[in-house]
């Protein structure tokens, strides 16, 4: 058990849909990072927030956003959502950079 | 831009033989490197980090290399067994570049 916590664990919505997903990050983390993991798909990175600040953006779509709240928990929105967008979506956790801590995944499923 | 290449092809061995995966990084210098293990629909788990002064790191039964003249970085495993069998993930990084990670290659250890 890595400590980080994402709810839920799996998601089905459809077309044209938004949902959010929620990460809790480890006792202690002010660096939470979002990635995406499509079918047989590598890592992807989406953005990093450290003590409720954007650090980094990756490949992160307009249709994405997300934000880190007070008590550090962190919440990624889709919209519209398309077919392509269905994946495992895991979020993590650390103290910097390196060594980062990461969670269950939620996986999305968009019919 | 930054790339990172993993053996994509998976790699079978047998039980009690030593594994040996390959990452190599071009287009970029980073600081330090990891490997995480990620089993199929699980979160990517922390194994090994090496720093760029550093030219082996061990625990138990793993150890990493990094040559940064090659860019490269070996994982063994030494005495596999079936257990380790699992993706296993490296992510060069650095200051600039701490989000990327390579696709992975699928380890098998045949009992």
């Amino acid at each position: 058990d890595s400590g980080v916590t994402q709810t839920p664990k799996h998601l089905i919505t459809a077309t044209g849909q938004r949902v959010t997903l929620r990460c809790s990050p480890r006792s202690g983390d002010l660096s939470v990072y979002w990635y995406q993991q499509s079918l047989d798909q590598g890592l992807q990175f989406l953005i990093h927030y450290y003590n409720g600040e954007e650090r980094a953006k990756g490949n992160i779509l307009e249709r994405f956003s997300a934000q880190q709240f007070p008590d550090l928990h962190s919440e990624l929105n889709l919209s519209s959502l398309e077919l392509g967008d269905s994946a495992l979506y895991f979020c993590a956790s650390s103290v910097n950079s390196e060594r980062q801590f990461f969670g269950p995944g939620t996986r999305l499923t968009v019919l | 831009s930054q790339k990172i290449e993993q053996n994509s092809e998976a790699l079978n061995i047998q039980e009690g033989k030593t594994a040996t995966l390959t990452c190599n990084y071009t287009n970029y210098s980073p600081a330090y490197l990891q490997w995480y293990r990620q089993d199929p629909g699980r979160g990517p788990v922390f194994l090994l980090l090496i720093r760029e002064n550093e030219k082996e790191k061990r625990k138990e039964r793993l150890k990493v290399t990094f040559d940064t003249t090659l860019k490269q970085s070996l994982f063994h495993i030494t005495a596999s067994q079936p257990a380790d069998s699992a993706t296993y993930l490296c992510a060069p990084g650095s200051g600039t570049y701490k989000y990327i990670f390579g696709t992975g290659t699928r380890l098998k250890v045949l009992a």
